[in-house]
């Protein structure tokens, strides 16, 4: 079957715009998990969702960045006014439901800021 | 907080060297502890899984064993292949105020195989 998808792929924006990531997890897959791959912090993560809610947003480095998941489907990871710091990867992966310990990545967006 | 640590890369062997990749962690409670693999240009990929103290994961000829008296999940392999260069990350799941399975994960170590 299909597996996580992200878009877009790669993403070069200008210091200051404002971006949007998408992800569009397994098909019935009710958790979905964002993390970022950048060179200076490794893999870490940012925020978790169960159905369309967010328990946990522990992980998002600032109030510029927010995210949002409909009809417990597809989420949005926003940024806004990007700076040059945020230039990462980031990753999306899903998993069956919070109690089942594989979680499937996507094959990440890597977003550069200028 | 709870934190994994694995050994620094690049690690270098030739085809059909054993492999090992060591890897520790901090945690509270009793997290699983996994292998993720990420080959060159590809998304990260579940390599092997442990959920408790004793127990192996194994695939594709690699294994690891959850070592709760060292806190330890090191990941062996006796013949390493050119097609296994790839970065390797260790990784603890656990649950964290009571809602979230997050993984927190090791730096990443680079392994290059040669012919």
């Amino acid at each position: 079957g299909a597996g996580v998808s992200q878009s877009p792929s790669n993403k070069v924006t200008e210091k200051g715009k404002d971006v949007e990531l998408r992800c569009d997890p397994i098909s019935g897959h009710t958790a979905l998990y964002w993390y970022r791959q950048s060179l200076g912090q490794g893999l870490e993560f940012l925020i978790y969702f169960q159905g369309n809610s967010a328990p946990d947003k522990s992980g998002l480095p600032s109030d510029r960045f927010s995210a949002e998941r409909t009809g417990g489907s597809v989420s949005t990871l926003t940024i806004q006014r990007t700076q040059q710091e945020d230039s990462a990867v980031y990753l999306c992966a899903s998993s069956y439901d919070r109690n089942t310990y594989e979680q499937y990545f996507g094959p990440g967006t890597r977003l550069t800021v200028t | 907080g709870d934190s994994v640590t694995q050994m620094e890369g690049p690690v270098t062997l030739s085809e059909e060297a054993f492999l090992t990749i060591n890897c520790t962690y901090t945690a509270t409670g009793y997290p699983s502890l996994f292998w993720y693999v990420q080959y060159p240009g590809e998304g990260l990929q579940l390599l092997l899984k442990a959920t408790k103290a004793d127990d192996k994961g194994s695939n594709k000829g690699f294994e690891a064993t959850y070592r709760k008296e060292t806190t330890s999940f090191h990941l062996e392999k006796g013949s390493v292949q050119v097609s296994d260069s790839a970065v390797y990350f260790c990784a603890l799941e656990g649950v964290y105020g009571g809602a979230t399975n997050k993984l927190i994960f090791g730096t990443g170590t680079l392994l290059a195989v040669q012919p």
